[in-house]
């Protein structure tokens, strides 16, 4: 089955710093790539996403880039503030019979003011 | 509109009774499916149902696990015998259709602790 590593498990910056969360993932028939963030004691909210036909995708201060030939994709946040402080979670999908997305383990952001 | 929506939001159970979760989706969706968060890590897969056909139970992780969506909306997540290792936050998702690259939208989760 698919098998996603996200790094780094903390990030801590200063606000206005940007910060890289990184992943890689293990089935090359994935192609669906999104990205959550999840408030501490609040539900995952989907922040952006990338399909396997596109390189990079970016939506204001965040951005998300994709080499599928080294099955690693990226999450970028520039000009940090302090609420971009969250858990980051990457996912993994691919299509074909049921639809099973697999998360990476999360990115605990710290944005310090 | 409403947004997904999960009861209880926090449910204690003593080790061996038995809990049911419940999870009310967007109205129309037609995918749900439950995941499992424990603390620190991402949400593991349980189960996912397309309206109320159950496609995919290979993440629940022993038959005291038990799912259920009979009429392709509201679904119950059902734990027999509960045990330690079941206190988590269970999340709920759903999404419009069934294809790859569908939003998944999350409920608030239920956060179970067995004692």
């Amino acid at each position: 089955g698919e098998n996603v590593e996200q790094h780094p498990s903390t990030l801590s910056v200063q606000e206005g710093d940007s910060a890289v969360i990184k992943c890689t993932y293990s089935d090359s028939a994935s192609n669906y790539f999104p990205w959550y963030k999840q408030e501490l004691g609040k539900r995952p909210q989907l922040i952006i996403d990338i399909r396997s036909n596109v390189g990079e995708k970016k939506d204001q201060r965040i951005a998300v880039t994709l080499n599928k030939t080294a099955k690693h994709f990226s999450l970028h946040i520039t000009e940090t503030q302090p609420e971009d402080s969250a858990v980051y979670f990457c996912a993994a999908n691919k299509q074909g019979g049921s639809y099973i997305p697999t998360f990476g383990r999360g990115t605990s952001l710290i944005v310090h003011p | 509109g409403a947004g997904v929506s999960q009861s209880p939001r926090y449910k204690v159970a003593k080790r061996g009774q038995d809990v049911a979760l419940r999870c009310d989706p967007i109205s129309g969706h037609v995918s749900l499916f439950w995941y499992q968060q424990a603390l620190g890590q991402g949400p593991e897969f349980l189960t996912y149902f397309q309206n109320e056909a159950q496609l995919d139970k290979s993440g629940l992780p022993s038959d005291r696990f038990f799912a259920e969506r009979p009429e392709g909306s509201v679904s119950t997540l059902k734990i027999q015998r509960t045990q330690q290792e079941d206190s988590a936050v269970y999340l709920c998702a759903s999404s419009r259709g069934g294809g790859v690259g569908e939003t998944q939208y999350f409920g608030p989760g239920t956060r179970l602790l067995v004692l």
